[in-house]
């Protein structure tokens, strides 16, 4: 299995509204990264974990809290967005993290957040 | 600091031509480097990596870039295009050190058309 899960696929969500988008991989990576992509745009990080600790947080709105139960498991909880937080969420994986990361990222789909 | 620029935000070619994409980096320390594909609608899928050794490096569909460090340039390449390579690519730089160790930075992506 070399796929990273996410779900749910689309997502739309009022600014009052908490949810949380699920991120589930089952190749024994021990790395998990939250990237954001905004239309025509990069993938811009925002968290890293490496071992189930965040290692990463790239100054993200504490609107946007990540949690890590497990190796397999990745959860983005999200509240009180904002309609420029629309964009895919692109969950990651990899074998580990850090030592200049050259490690290959395996990435999910993505779930394509509308907040309004 | 790190920072990866890509040539041409399109790059429109005919089946059976040539495909060169151009990836032009920044690194404070020795880089590695990364071509990523994105099919609509879907995550990232990794094509190839440089990180240390032969500077000639082959990827998955026929694609292979050349690290060129005086140059830094890491631009990719396939020799005859095909309709299903038609995507966005994005070229991506990570390095061992410094304030950006253990980040992955992509570049703005090139959008490959390939035409009949």
């Amino acid at each position: 299995d070399t796929e990273v899960t996410q779900t749910p696929k689309h997502l739309v969500m009022g600014m009052t509204n908490k949810k949380s988008l699920k991120c589930e991989q089952h190749m024994g990576h021990r790395a998990m990264y939250w990237y954001k992509q905004k239309a025509k745009k990069p993938p811009e990080l925002m968290f890293v974990y490496s071992y189930e600790k965040l290692s990463i947080n790239e100054s993200v709105p504490s609107r946007f809290s990540p949690e890590c139960p497990n190796s397999s498991l990745l959860n983005l909880h999200l509240h009180a967005l904002q309609p420029e937080d629309s964009a895919l969420y692109l969950c990651a994986s990899s074998q580990v993290w850090g030592a200049g990361t050259n490690e290959k990222l395996f990435f999910g789909s993505g779930t394509q957040l509308s907040v309004l | 600091a790190q920072s990866v620029t890509q040539l041409g935000s399109h790059v429109s070619v005919s089946e059976g031509a040539l495909v060169l994409l151009r990836c032009n980096y920044s690194s404070s320390v020795p880089p590695y480097l990364f071509w990523y594909v994105q099919y609509p609608n879907q995550g990232l899928q990794l094509l190839l990596k440089y990180t240390t050794g032969a500077t000639l490096v082959k990827g998955i569909n026929g694609f292979e870039a050349e690290f060129k460090k005086s140059e830094t340039s890491f631009h990719l390449t396939k020799p005859s295009a095909h309709m299903s390579d038609a995507a966005e690519y994005f070229c991506a730089v990570s390095n061992a050190g410094g304030t950006s160790y253990g980040k992955l930075t992509f570049g703005q992506g090139t959008i490959l058309t390939v035409h009949p």
